[in-house]
């Protein structure tokens, strides 16, 4: 059975604060994704990496940037969060271009107070 | 970014209905993917779209791709409590040797016994 799991299901953080989302997938695909889910605006791509050290900017970049250092992990960090940055967060993976379907994790709640 | 324009926001039916939603972009696909996500759960892979006019069914669900590329729409027929969630289309772009995914902004169907 395909998975793909996130560090956290909810996280509370502090403006200001340095917060590490992690993604694990175990199915040896080459490309891993992040994005969040805000109500009304529907799944954003923040990230995604393509191979390992690879990275590309999403849609979003702005606030966020990326660790891929071994092929089944892939860590997005904000390097100081703020309040607009509360959101749902999902990590999916996919495999070889022509196998479209990406594979989510559950999503990580995270709040910034 | 872009994003694909889906309606409608959220329905409330009654269990048996049949339920209807679409999507609209802009931009021409290649692929078109209609994705559900359950309360707490990332979302889940229903149908792909891989042809312009291409009618695809997987139980009650069915959906077509439209003719010029831009549209595309999902039915569900004779509705049941579990069809609650929130529903996504999904648009594909190549990038590098990665399948990305442009989202809609979801709708969310709720079912009355």
């Amino acid at each position: 059975d395909v998975k793909v799991t996130q560090s956290s299901r909810y996280l509370v953080k502090r403006t200001g604060e340095k917060v590490f989302l992690e993604c694990v997938q175990d199915m040896d695909h080459e490309n891993m994704f992040w994005y969040r889910q805000d109500p009304g605006l529907g799944l954003r791509l923040i990230y995604f990496s393509y191979d390992v050290k690879m990275k590309e900017k999403g849609d979003i970049p702005e606030g966020y940037s990326v660790s891929r250092e071994k092929k089944e992990r892939f860590s997005l960090i904000l390097e100081s969060a703020s309040t607009n940055q509360t959101s749902m967060y999902l990590c999916a993976s996919s495999g070889q271009p022509g196998y479209n379907e990406q594979f989510f994790g559950p999503g990580t709640r995270l709040t910034v107070l | 970014g872009q994003q694909l324009n889906q309606s409608p926001q959220s329905m409330f039916i009654q269990e048996g209905e049949d339920v209807s939603m679409n999507c609209t972009s802009s931009s021409i696909f290649n692929t078109w993917l209609w994705y559900k996500q359950e309360p707490g759960e990332g979302p889940v892979l229903l149908i792909a779209l891989y042809k312009a006019g291409e009618l695809t069914s997987n139980g009650r669900l069915t959906a077509q791709f439209g003719i010029t590329r831009k549209d595309s729409f999902l039915n569900i027929s004779a509705s049941i409590p579990s069809d609650v969630g929130i529903y996504f289309c999904a648009g594909q772009l190549r990038f590098h040797n990665t399948d990305k995914l442009i989202f809609g902004t979801g709708t969310r169907l709720q079912v009355f016994p």
